[in-house]
């Protein structure tokens, strides 16, 4: 089942601007995970946050989790072309070897 | 650097034919993860292994068998592959629980069934 809804499912901007993606889930969660996916790839790891984090930082990226919405966002900061990309969230349950991955959100960054 | 390997990037088969995707990791990984990736669908779990010989069902088992004979490999088994099955297949590993649970995936094979 899917765990993890991205918003929006697309984003166009120019290249500079910031990009922000949304992340809803359902249930209670040990940690949240964000991954990058090149057209035609496999997925890249780009950042975990834990349950008990509010914000994380890792280079233009930002991401933060609200556990009483059950939400979290990824903020990719001065957006590059080559941030072009589908970007997933995937939710951890306690105890829980798998991951649940949301249906993604396809960032296009226009030069 | 942890890599996962697949054995194929592209792959066609026919309706009927039994099917072998196989993946290797070379990082000492205990779990395995088959998932296949449809549009609109995003990444469903086929199967899961947390050990040699262990395996678990994922969301969609139908139609699918793995084998994990040994610790570095995971194959997945399409035994009388349907059109339906036409999909993109992704592996991943990671580290035992209590880790953070990051999954490395491969690179991905898009299989065609005719």
């Amino acid at each position: 089942s899917q765990q993890g809804e991205e918003d929006p499912q697309a984003l166009s901007i120019q290249e500079g601007e910031n990009a922000t993606m949304n992340c809803s889930y359902k249930t209670s969660i040990n940690n949240l995970q964000w991954y990058r996916q090149n057209s035609g790839r496999g997925l890249v790891h780009l950042i975990l946050i834990r349950s008990n984090e509010r914000e994380k930082h890792s280079g233009r990226l930002r991401v933060t989790l609200d556990t009483s919405k059950k939400s979290s966002s990824l903020l990719i900061t001065v957006s590059r072309a080559a941030d072009t990309a589908s970007y997933f969230c995937a939710t951890a349950n306690f105890g829980n070897e798998k991951l649940t991955f949301g249906t993604g959100t396809r960032l296009t960054i226009i030069p | 650097d942890v890599k996962v390997t697949q054995s194929s990037r592209y792959l066609v088969k026919r309706t009927g034919e039994k099917v072998f995707l196989e993946c290797v990791q070379d990082m000492d990984h205990e779990n395995m993860f088959w998932y296949r990736q449809d549009p609109g669908l995003g990444l469903r779990l086929i199967y899961f292994s947390y050990d040699v010989k262990m395996k678990e069902k994922g969301d969609i088992p139908e139609g699918y068998s793995v084998s994990r004979e040994k610790k570095e490999r995971f194959s997945l088994i399409l035994e009388s592959a349907s059109t339906n099955q036409t999909s993109m297949y992704l592996c991943a590993s990671s580290l035992a629980s209590g880790r953070h649970n990051e999954q490395f995936f491969g690179p991905g094979t898009r299989l065609t069934v005719l």
